[in-house]
């Protein structure tokens, strides 16, 4: 079955970059799907981050863009996520899912990354 | 960017009644709107997308409707596994993004 893990550092500096990737199982990431960053603060809602086609140019939120950057490794079938500049607002779970275009059916089990001095 | 709007925020029931939850957008989606259901530590997962299509393995108690700026996701009995918190989600605009609703909690 499709399977997402996301893996990258749990303690970010503030100013500092949040790096996060995650490794796809089951599905090839070249396949008609969207791979997709999503967060959640502590007791908040879902804010989409941004999304990735394995050959195209990658959608961010608009609140982001200045700071994010949605790569793809089709060799290691992973995606990823750069984000620039964190503050604490950028303490979240941050949680990668495959979005089919009929929904996003799969998703990772989130990683809480926090940014701290 | 278009912003969804779910109300109520919290709705209290108990296990048989029926639950209608709205999300609002604030221009057209069409029926670019998918609809997750989230416990505590756990990620979000799909119930319904294209506004009325349940996703796999989705019981058939839950019911999406709606098209253009008026949504409703239905739970026509609630079962006790039921109690979580529900977002919205459309896909639509250009450039391309997608933004969720703020979220309505089922509690008993």
């Amino acid at each position: 079955q499709v399977q997402l893990q996301e893996s990258g550092p749990r303690l970010v500096k503030p100013s500092g970059t949040l790096s996060l990737t995650c490794v796809v199982s089951g599905d090839s990431i070249t396949t008609i799907n969207w791979w997709t960053w999503v967060r959640q603060s502590p007791g908040k809602g879902l804010e989409w981050i941004g999304e990735i086609y394995h050959s195209g140019s990658p959608n961010y939120n608009p609140s982001l863009k200045s700071r994010v950057t949605i790569s793809v490794d089709t060799s290691k079938n992973q995606f990823s996520m750069k984000l620039t500049s964190v503050t604490a607002a950028d303490t979240a779970v941050y949680y990668c899912a495959r979005d089919s275009r009929a929904g996003m059916d799969h998703w990772g089990q989130g990683i809480l990354v926090t940014v701290s001095s | 960017e278009i912003v969804l709007t779910q109300s109520p925020a919290t709705l209290s029931l108990s296990p048989g009644e029926r639950a209608t939850l709205s999300c609002r957008a604030s221009q057209s989606v069409d029926t670019y709107v998918a609809w997750f259901q989230q416990k505590p530590g756990l990620a979000p997962r799909l119930l319904i997308y294209d506004a009325s299509n349940r996703a796999a393995d989705i019981p058939a108690r839950f019911t999406g409707s709606g098209s253009g700026t008026d949504f409703t996701l239905t739970i026509s009995s609630v079962e006790p596994e039921d109690f979580a918190v529900y977002y919205c989600q459309q896909r639509s605009g250009w450039p391309p993004a997608a933004t969720f609703g703020g979220g309505t909690r089922i509690e008993i």
